[in-house]
């Protein structure tokens, strides 16, 4: 699991700030995701990627920015940050269509 | 709009006893259920998945049960041990690309 990597661990922010998270594998998988994680909502998808320059909505992508130029890559922007957007951002990546997904260790963003 | 629900939110059971959680999905068209091990701070992992042309499968103490017609599959973990304790999540496949929904999960408690 050490092949998914997510910076940085925690992120504080001001409303209004751009913020971006990283993610990188090293597997060179070709799926790769954003889920937010909030309380009483489980994990919710923001976008997510089928290959580099290959990306599509997920439920709540408003607010918030992705790109893929290299298949180990998949960072996330939040191009205006809000209170709303704070949460725990995970990364994940899988092999191939509809198999297991893998998980990093998660981003916590406060935004105040 | 699509979306997978869970149930119980949370649950305790007595170390030894069964637990069994459930889920629903909106979609005909998924095919790959997939439930995720969050424990407290870590990433989720995969413990088990079951796919539409089978309707059950186990491994060890857990297994995974899938009705289509109903469109609902649970998850059942026997002799419970306090290490299971954690939130389990379900998940489906949605539409026709390679995405995941999740339910809101189930905080499981084992009470040794």
């Amino acid at each position: 699991d050490a092949g998914i990597t997510q910076s940085p661990r925690y992120k504080i922010t001001e409303t209004g700030r751009q913020v971006t998270l990283m993610c990188h594998q090293t597997w060179s998988h070709s799926y790769m995701f954003w889920y937010r994680q909030d309380l009483g909502h489980g994990l919710r998808l923001i976008y997510y990627s089928a290959a580099a320059d290959i990306t599509d909505k997920g439920e709540v992508p408003d607010g918030y920015v992705v790109s893929r130029s290299k298949t180990e890559n998949f960072p996330l922007t939040l191009e205006s940050a809000t209170r709303s957007q704070t949460s725990v951002y995970f990364c994940a990546s899988s092999e191939s269509f509809r198999e297991k997904l893998f998980f990093g260790s998660g981003t916590q963003l406060s935004v105040l | 709009g699509e979306n997978v629900e869970q149930h119980p939110s949370t649950l305790s059971v007595q170390e030894g006893d069964s637990a069994v959680i459930k889920c629903t999905y909106s979609d005909s068209a998924s095919n790959y259920f997939p439930w995720y091990k969050q424990e407290l701070g870590k990433r989720p992992q995969l413990i088990i998945d079951i796919r539409s042309n089978v309707g059950e499968k186990k491994d060890q103490r857990i297994a995974v049960t899938l009705n289509k017609t109903a469109k609902h599959f649970s998850l059942h973990i026997t002799e419970t041990q306090p290490e299971d304790s954690a939130v389990y999540f379900c998940a489906a496949s949605m539409g026709t690309g390679n995405q995941f929904y999740f339910g809101t999960g189930t905080s499981l408690t084992v009470i040794p």
